[in-house]
């Protein structure tokens, strides 16, 4: 079975912290993903990542960032924490990119909350 | 911008009712996927539909893709306390290089 292991499953951090979410994924997917899941929003994608050192944004980037140096692990970085991003972060692995089948394998999500 | 409405977007049921929740967008999609995820935990895949009327069968739930690939929806028959969790559809997004569009999904509590 695919296993997609998140660093935390809780998380209290402080306004302007930088905070670091750690992704490894064990079935040597290409393709991984950083949603964040907040109530009557749904899941949103904020950075996903086709394969090593590449990079692309999602649908809200902003005060996030990413890194992917190994194809296993895709961590996702807050620059400077705010209050408005404490919330549910999924983290996703799939196979290679043109395979629109292929589904997406989640973590069990980390609680981030900032105060 | 491809959207998917999910509905409705809250069931609350008895054991043994069943029960149907809609998918639905104006745009084509190439396949969708229904992923449920219980409390705690992340979404689980459920199964993916790509032909236009497929209909696909897991056990006590049913799964229907719309003729036109624009709408899809899950029955259940004879719900249990088990099936409680939140249902979320998700269609691949063609402008994209395969990222998942999602619906905002339909959190069911199946009571005993």
């Amino acid at each position: 079975d695919v296993k997609v292991t998140q660093s935390s499953r809780y998380l209290v951090k402080r306004t302007g912290e930088k905070v670091f979410l750690e992704c490894v994924q064990d079935m040597d997917h290409e393709n991984m993903f950083w949603y964040r899941q907040d109530p009557g929003l749904g899941l949103r994608l904020i950075y996903f990542s086709y394969d090593v050192k590449m990079k692309e944004k999602g649908d809200i980037p902003e005060g996030y960032s990413v890194s992917r140096e190994k194809k296993e692990r895709f961590s996702l970085i807050l620059e400077s924490a705010s209050t408005n991003q404490t919330s549910m972060y999924l983290c996703a692995s799939s196979f290679e990119a043109g395979v629109s089948e292929q589904p997406q394998h989640f973590g069990d999500g980390t609680r981030l909350s900032i105060l | 911008t491809q959207l998917l409405e999910q509905s409705p977007q809250f069931l609350s049921i008895q054991e043994g009712e069943n029960l149907t929740v809609y998918c639905n967008s104006s745009s084509v999609f190439s396949s969708l996927q229904w992923y449920r995820q219980e409390p705690g935990e992340g979404p689980v895949l459920l199964v993916t539909v790509v032909t236009g009327g497929e209909v696909k069968k897991l056990k006590r739930l049913t799964f229907q893709f719309g003729d036109a690939r624009k709408d899809s929806s899950l029955h259940i028959t004879a719900a249990q306390p088990g099936d409680t969790g939140l249902y979320l559809c998700a269609g691949v997004d063609g402008g994209s290089q395969g990222n998942l569009i999602f619906g905002k999904g339909t959190k069911l509590s199946v009571k005993p």
